[in-house]
């Protein structure tokens, strides 16, 4: 059973399209998460949620609008989509907000954006 | 200054071979600390957390200074499969659950 999964695995869209990323967790976690990995490979925390609240929002801009639903889905829908959102959105999952809470990750959703 | 700093690498080394990789932190309220690692084209996975006090983990000992707001990893005897990227992670300060990767360092061990 996939702890954290992510779909679609790929996505490959046009500038100005909308689009929106899914990711499920099973390990009854409380709290989960965006990050973005850009080409140079740096991961950034985008958005992170607990029991459905919002609890970070990196100053991402405001055409990515993450969704709770309950605390076993976190879905990003990314409006008017750029060349500059082409990325790995990886979420991830934690039972708490505590600081040495492990993180698990889903295995990556690959944004093209041409 | 970049909050989590890393020499990006990469490190070529034969099977067998011990290394270690350093890591700086900028934000001295930070709580917590670990190493992950990344495969090519994979996710993340923690690979050990990092205490004052150091700790072991078989091949790997990570070991943390809070005065001088450095991290190291040291990987003995070397496996073909510890080749990939090792990423240093900070969390606390600020923001409850928000981990700061380094740019991580690239690994690969050679037969």
């Amino acid at each position: 059973d996939t702890a954290v999964s992510q779909t679609p695995k790929y996505l490959v869209t046009q500038m100005g399209n909308d689009k929106s990323i899914k990711c499920e967790q099973n390990l009854g976690h409380d709290t989960m998460y965006w990050y973005k990995q850009d080409s140079k490979k740096f991961l950034k925390i985008m958005f992170s949620y607990n029991n459905k609240e919002l609890i970070i929002n990196e100053t991402v801009p405001n055409r990515f609008s993450p969704k709770s639903p309950d605390k076993a889905h976190l879905n990003l829908h990314i409006n008017s989509l750029e060349l500059g959102d082409s990325a790995v959105y990886f979420c991830a999952s934690s039972r708490g907000l505590a600081y040495q809470e492990t993180q698990y990750f889903g295995p990556g959703t690959r944004l093209l954006v041409l | 200054r970049k909050e989590v700093e890393q020499d990006p690498g990469p490190f070529n080394v034969p099977e067998g071979a011990t290394v270690a990789f350093n890591c700086t932190y900028s934000n001295s309220a930070s709580q917590s600390f670990f190493w992950y690692r990344q495969d090519c084209r994979k996710e993340p996975k923690l690979l050990m957390s990092v205490y004052s006090s150091g700790n072991e983990d078989g091949r790997f000992t990570a070991q943390l200074n809070r005065a001088s707001q450095y991290i190291s990893l040291l990987i003995r005897d070397s496996k073909l499969s510890d080749s990939a990227t090792y990423l240093c992670v900070v969390t606390g300060g600020t923001s409850y659950g928000k981990l700061t990767f380094g740019q991580g360092t690239i690994l690969t061990v050679h037969p």
